[in-house]
């Protein structure tokens, strides 16, 4: 059980807008703790997609977007691809962990 | 172009020790804190804990202390994970990742290393 909590699977059609909830605690994000997001292909190593909240890494996309409020973070993918369906992770840090580097459990995106 | 190369899979025994490497390249690697990560079968990403290899000053997320060791030598590039007694459990692919800086975001991955324990 992480202590970011995303869904399980979010789907969509190609086209339409999912989003992604990651959800922590004062210990976390609420913490001041920024929220960084990746992508996982399925049998590839993650990717860096997200960092610091809200900035997209080289290469990635407009399509994803993402923000952060309070003890949680959203990402965001609009205009959804075939490519996009892939596991989709938050990470951040947290002070009852002694700092330690914290991964939500992961969101499966499905295009329909 | 900063790389991550890990070595290749392992099958061990239950019992058995085992140490993987991952080595970088194309960048100063004693000057940027180096994260080990693991994913179970089907599972997802879990934060094992982070080296910086100019002193090697380490890391282990609760979870992980003391089940694994967490190694570096910068004359080589390489940061090393060890375990000294192999379990079923400890099956899962293991990445490295650059961070950007102590606190930030996993900037580079290395392709993983899967390690089969079964007896």
């Amino acid at each position: 059980q992480s202590v970011l909590t995303q869904p399980p699977s979010v789907s969509g059609a190609p086209g339409q807008r999912v989003t992604i909830s990651c959800t922590g605690s004062s210990s976390n994000i609420g913490a001041g703790y920024d929220v960084h997001w990746y992508q996982q292909l399925p049998g590839a190593a993650p990717k860096l997609l997200i960092y610091d909240n809200i900035n997209r890494a080289l290469g990635v996309p407009d399509r994803f977007s993402a923000s952060k409020s309070g003890t949680s973070a959203s990402l965001a993918i609009t205009g959804l691809q075939a490519e996009d369906e892939a596991d989709y992770y938050c990470q951040s840090y947290d002070t009852s962990l002694s700092g330690s580097g914290v991964f939500g459990g992961g969101t499966k995106v499905t295009v329909l | 172009e900063v790389q991550l190369v890990q070595s290749g899979a392992e099958v061990k025994k239950p019992g058995e020790s085992l140490k993987i490497s991952c080595k970088g390249s194309d960048y100063s690697f004693a000057n940027y804190w180096i994260a080990w990560v693991r994913q179970m079968p089907g599972k997802g990403l879990e934060w094992m804990g982070v080296i910086y290899p100019d002193d090697s000053d380490t890391r282990y997320g609760p979870a992980f202390q003391g089940q694994v060791t967490i190694s570096a030598d910068k004359s080589v590039s390489t940061t090393y994970l060890h375990w000294s007694s192999l379990k079923a459990s400890d099956t899962a692919i293991y990445y490295c990742a650059r961070l950007v800086h102590s606190g930030g975001w996993c900037v580079s991955w290395g392709q993983g290393t899967l390690v089969t324990v079964s007896s």
